[in-house]
């Protein structure tokens, strides 16, 4: 059973345009991060967030966690190339055992 | 400023020769944790270790695998008589703590052993 779908699996733009990554559950979380993976290298992470409706932001990149902490959407304004890659959400139930996604890969075309 | 470091980078063994990846955790952090990662698919969660501990490998298969974090040098992931369906991408991750009731535990995660049984 997966816990986290991701949406869209695959999203390939142009540089510049704006986009829109999902992460939905119907499962509570405790936390919710968000990494991103290039290839042949571990994921990194972009942010945690812990609190249902609480928002973030990264320079153009705008996290936010749904109300009912079972939902996640990551906002990329003006998408340059450097921004591709795999985009993975990872949700935790009060616990260290973090359950990951099933991703995005996303291209971000020049 | 090393951060976790994985070792081998890629790995290629026969079906039924033994695979052992290695994992040295950042300084500082105490537990480790492994993972798998299949071509075209998000990680998934195999053992937690804190040194000379195992916590929780509810994510590890039955057989053929085992994990260790030593008190002194890296946590190794040891594959058994390896089948082609252990083809894989193995990370990872450490943090300075484990279990917590509330908040969020920060994983940093190794660049990966890619395994490839022929």
């Amino acid at each position: 059973t997966q816990l986290l779908e991701q949406s869209p699996q695959f999203l390939s733009i142009q540089e510049g345009e704006n986009l829109t990554v999902y992460c939905n559950s119907s499962s509570v979380f405790s936390s919710l991060q968000w990494y991103r993976q290039e290839p042949g290298e571990g994921p990194v992470l972009l942010v945690t967030v812990v609190t249902g409706g609480e928002v973030k932001k990264l320079k153009r990149l705008t996290f936010q966690f749904g109300d009912a902490r079972k939902d996640s959407s990551l906002h990329i304004t003006a998408a340059q190339p450097g921004d591709t890659g795999l985009y993975l959400c990872a949700g935790a139930q009060w616990t260290y055992k973090y359950i990951f996604g099933t991703g995005t890969r996303l291209k971000v075309l020049a | 400023n090393a951060g976790v470091m994985q070792n081998p980078r890629h790995l290629v063994r026969r079906r039924g020769q033994e695979a052992r990846l290695r994992c040295s955790p950042m300084k500082g952090h105490s537990h480790v944790y492994w993972y798998r990662q299949l071509p075209e698919e998000g990680l998934k969660f195999m053992v937690y270790l804190q040194k000379e501990n195992i916590i929780d490998e509810s994510g590890m298969p039955k057989e053929r695998f085992s994990a260790e974090f030593p008190k002194e040098g890296p946590s190794i992931l040891r594959i058994q008589q390896v089948v082609r369906g252990d083809s894989a991408a193995y990370f990872c991750a450490s943090s300075p703590i484990g279990q917590r009731s509330s908040g969020a535990n920060v994983l940093t995660f190794g660049a990966g052993s890619r395994l490839t049984v022929l």
